[in-house]
Formats: C-alpha cells, sequence, structure tokens
C-alpha cells in the first residue's frame, strides 16, 4: 500500500523566514509526486515532479524530488502571511491510474 | 475556462439519510475522482471515474456509490450515513485517468451528519 509522511505537521514562523517542508513516500513503481496548497477547502496545485534532481519553481516556491532516496522538498523563501496554509504532499503510483495517495499535511503558520 | 464546480457547497442529514453530491469538471477534463477528507487528515481516496465506469475505488464501503454522466459530470452518493461521515468531500478532475496528468481541485462539499 503507498505511504505518504510528511513533517513537520506543524510550522510557526515569522514573514521573511525561508521555510522547507518534507514529503517521503513508499510507493510501487512511482509515476508522480505532486504538492498542493490548502487554504480553505480547495487544494490548490503548486508542482508536479516525475524526474528526479529537477527542480520546479514558481516564484518563491521550489521543489526538488529524490527518487533514489524517495522523497521531496518544497522550500518557501520570504515568506508571506499569505503563505499560510496546509501544505499537502501526494504520490500516484503502480497501476493506480491518477489515485492520489495524500500525507497527513504540514500546517504552516507565517506572523507578520 | 470554468474550474471544477461541486454543489452543494454545505450539507446537514441526520444518521441514516441519503446524500447526493455533484461534480463539474475542468473543461477539457475527462476524468473524475472522489475524495474524502476528515479534519485534520489528507483527502482519503474513495473512486475515480473514466469513460462513464468506476475504474478503481479506495478502502470505502458500499454505501459510498457513484456515478459519471456523458459530460463527463459525476455524482457521489452515500446511503445509510454515519456520523463517521461528517468530512469535507473533494471532487477533482484531470485528462486520461492522471496518472501524469495534474489533478485540480473543486471547492468541495462540507457534510455534517448528526
Amino acid at each position: 500500500e503507498d505511504k505518504v509522511v510528511q513533517s513537520p505537521l506543524s510550522l510557526v514562523v515569522h514573514e521573511g523566514d525561508t521555510v522547507t517542508l518534507n514529503c517521503s513516500y513508499e510507493v510501487t513503481n512511482f509515476r508522480s509526486l505532486l504538492w498542493y496548497k490548502q487554504e480553505k477547502k480547495a487544494p490548490t496545485f503548486l508542482f508536479m515532479l516525475t524526474s528526479s534532481g529537477i527542480e520546479k519553481k514558481s516564484g518563491r516556491l521550489s521543489s526538488i524530488l529524490d527518487k533514489k532516496e524517495l522523497f521531496s522538498i518544497l522550500n518557501i523563501t520570504a515568506t508571506q502571511t499569505g503563505d499560510s496554509a496546509v501544505y499537502l504532499c501526494a504520490v500516484v503510483g503502480g497501476t493506480s491510474y491518477g489515485k492520489l495517495t495524500f500525507g497527513q499535511g504540514t500546517i504552516l503558520t507565517v506572523h507578520p | 475556462d470554468a474550474g471544477v464546480t461541486q454543489s452543494p457547497t454545505h450539507l446537514i442529514k441526520t444518521r441514516g439519510q441519503q446524500v447526493t453530491l455533484r461534480c463539474s469538471p475542468k473543461s477539457g477534463h475527462d476524468t473524475v475522482s472522489w475524495y474524502q477528507q476528515a479534519l485534520g487528515q489528507g483527502p482519503q481516496f474513495i473512486f475515480q471515474y473514466y469513460e462513464e465506469e468506476e475504474r478503481q475505488r479506495g478502502n470505502f464501503p458500499d454505501r459510498f456509490s457513484g456515478h459519471q454522466f456523458p459530460n463527463y459530470s459525476s455524482e457521489l452518493n452515500v446511503n445509510a450515513l454515519l456520523l463517521g461521515d461528517s468530512a469535507l468531500y473533494l471532487c477533482a478532475s484531470s485528462w486520461r485517468q492522471g496518472a501524469r496528468e495534474t489533478q485540480y481541485f473543486g471547492p468541495g462539499t462540507r457534510l455534517l451528519v448528526l
């Protein structure tokens, strides 16, 4: 059974800090890893990673995947209060055509 | 370009009742997946519909059933509601079952069972 573990479970920082969120996984026949941001209801898509060692970037957010060590990190630089949210990591594996297996999420709180 | 839409936004039911939730996928998408998210947890996969058939199913009882229509929209039905069914129900859409395709989520339906 696919498994995703995120750490830390919660994090409190001040504006301007840099944070690193971790996601480790166990999956049969890895297909992809996705990061989502969930503020109130709908998780909003951030990144999809399929290849090891290639960094994806979008503004102050970036993510990288290590398929050998089975983990991914999500970095947020110069954090803002608007970054406060739950960050979810999910994997797709095996023949599970598109079934997302999620971790518990990391609750990020950014104080002014 | 309309994103994923869900209805209703909130719903209150009592134990034993039945509920139907609806989802319209993002334009151009043909696959709909349903997830249940309990408070403080990540979403859990319920099932996926593609070509009007249930293609995959998570560890949910038969009380959870669904349907996909020719226009790709989908319904989730839950019978004999239990208190533990209280959760946020999320619908996600993608193209061709989404193994390496991004899945986009709707705003969800918050279900409260009393």
